[in-house]
């Protein structure tokens, strides 16, 4: 299985509303990203957390980490249309830049 | 920087004909991957390379799957002979190590095997 869950696997909220997405994993790690794709076209980076920092702003993203529990989640705040894409965490472990990439949480802000 | 590049950026082949994606990633980057995303198996690594020396290629699905790092600004992935079950898009990504580890990714190829 897949060293990243998001959950929700969907998620459709109004514009303007926050959306959180959860990521959990099952191994030790270096750090965890959140990446978006839309629709058609290819993963761009959003924000990295390492394993020793618990929280990390950029913009209106909100990324909190738990290695206790092995979770991360994303909070976007005041969504918008153009926030609607899928969401990924992936995960870094061992001496080499391998990532492993979670199953996606679709998002749909609906205007 | 012009990004990530992917050639062809849509491929169209009968089963059994020999497949050739490319890939040009960002100038000064030492690591390059091939993802495969597909419905069912979402995004899946198949091979990485560092300073052009395959690192990991537990992911390859088979023998019909082979990729190559000639030089540090182009690697090809080759499927030989296609089938249909090969359909899905491919991308490739890189990244300049170091301590970020962000991956760039290309804007992919959809192969569609016939």
């Amino acid at each position: 299985s897949q060293q990243g869950e998001e959950d929700p696997q969907a998620l459709s909220i109004q514009e303007g509303e926050n959306a959180t997405m959860n990521c959990s994993y099952k191994t030790s790690i270096n750090n965890l990203q959140w990446y978006r794709q839309n629709s058609g076209r290819g993963l761009v980076h959003l924000i990295l957390i390492r394993s020793n920092e618990r929280e990390k702003h950029s913009g209106r993203l909100r990324v909190t980490l738990d290695t206790s529990k092995k979770s991360s989640s994303l909070l976007i705040t005041a969504s918008r249309a153009a926030d609607t894409a899928s969401y990924f965490c992936a995960t870094n472990s061992g001496g080499y830049q391998k990532v492993t990439f979670g199953t996606g949480t679709k998002l749909q802000v609906i205007p | 920087d012009a990004g990530v590049i992917q050639s062809p950026r849509h491929e169209v082949t009968e089963m059994g004909q020999e497949v050739t994606l490319r890939c040009k990633p960002i100038s000064g980057h030492n690591s390059l991957f091939w993802y495969r995303q597909t419905m069912m198996r979402g995004l899946e690594l198949l091979i990485y390379f560092n300073n052009n020396v395959p690192i990991d290629d537990s992911g390859m699905p088979e023998d019909r799957f082979s990729a190559k790092m000639p030089n540090a600004s182009f690697s090809t992935l080759k499927i030989q002979p296609s089938e249909p079950r090969d359909s899905a898009v491919y991308f490739c990504a890189s990244s300049s190590g170091g301590s970020q580890e962000t991956q760039y990714f290309g804007p992919g190829t959809r192969l569609l095997v016939l």
